[in-house]
């Protein structure tokens, strides 16, 4: 993989479902994996920065884990509600520069 | 202050026209970044000033010319720009230079309309 990747581009649930996507990324040269949240008219808010292959993290109903061997990562969000509506960037530390993916856009209804 | 804050928000500008696109931050951090995003696509590096210095440039045509006046404060100057160069310009710090794993602190972005 020579770009960083991230499905489904869209997603669409209801509020209480709880959900997960992924971003693959390049396994070699890895040295860190960020997580970004955006919301429409608002600036890109960080969730995660992973270093360490088996990583873990937890931020209230959001989590994320690291495969740095395989190159993927995958954030969950566990009773999704309205304001969980956003894109979800992923971005690769790779070569001295912070690559992101396209994103994927949750839309989560009542 | 753990804010990013770009001026101006939108702008249009003609491909004759000369203007700036500012950002400013006051955290301290000594990392700053120019990103140009498109709709649909991921946000693409522009440049990298690491303790006021550019340390990256990504092949960025030279109508884009950066300038770091002191470590709080970005700008972007533009000039005879192309109705492709329309797109989303996001600006963001970090506390340490370049080769570092610290999160980014985004503004908002300055949302640029070349006519």
């Amino acid at each position: 993989i020579l770009n960083v990747e991230q499905s489904p581009q869209s997603l669409h649930v209801q509020e209480g479902d709880s959900t997960n996507f992924t971003c693959s990324f390049p396994s070699s040269n890895f040295y860190a994996l960020h997580w970004y949240r955006w919301e429409t008219a608002k600036s890109p808010e960080a969730l995660f920065v992973m270093t360490l292959n088996g990583d873990e993290k937890k931020k209230g109903r959001i989590s994320a884990t690291l495969n740095t061997k395989e190159g993927y990562s995958y954030l969950y969000i566990k009773g999704s509600q309205p304001e969980d509506s956003a894109t979800y960037l992923c971005a690769d530390y790779n070569t001295d520069k912070l690559i992101f993916g396209t994103g994927t856009r949750l839309q989560v209804f009542p | 202050d753990t804010e990013v804050t770009q001026t101006p928000k939108h702008l249009v500008m003609g491909m004759t026209n000369k203007k700036s696109l500012k950002c400013e931050q006051h955290m301290g951090h000594r990392a700053m970044y120019w990103y140009k995003q498109k709709a649909k696509k991921p946000p693409e590096l522009m440049f990298v000033y690491s303790y006021e210095k550019l340390s990256i440039n990504e092949s960025v045509p030279s109508r884009f010319s950066p300038e770091c006046p002191n470590s709080s404060l970005l700008n972007l100057h533009l000039h005879a720009l192309q109705p492709e160069d329309s797109a989303l310009y996001l600006c963001a710090s970090s506390q340490m230079g370049a080769a570092n794993t610290g999160e980014l602190f985004f503004g908002e972005g300055s949302r640029l309309t070349v006519l």
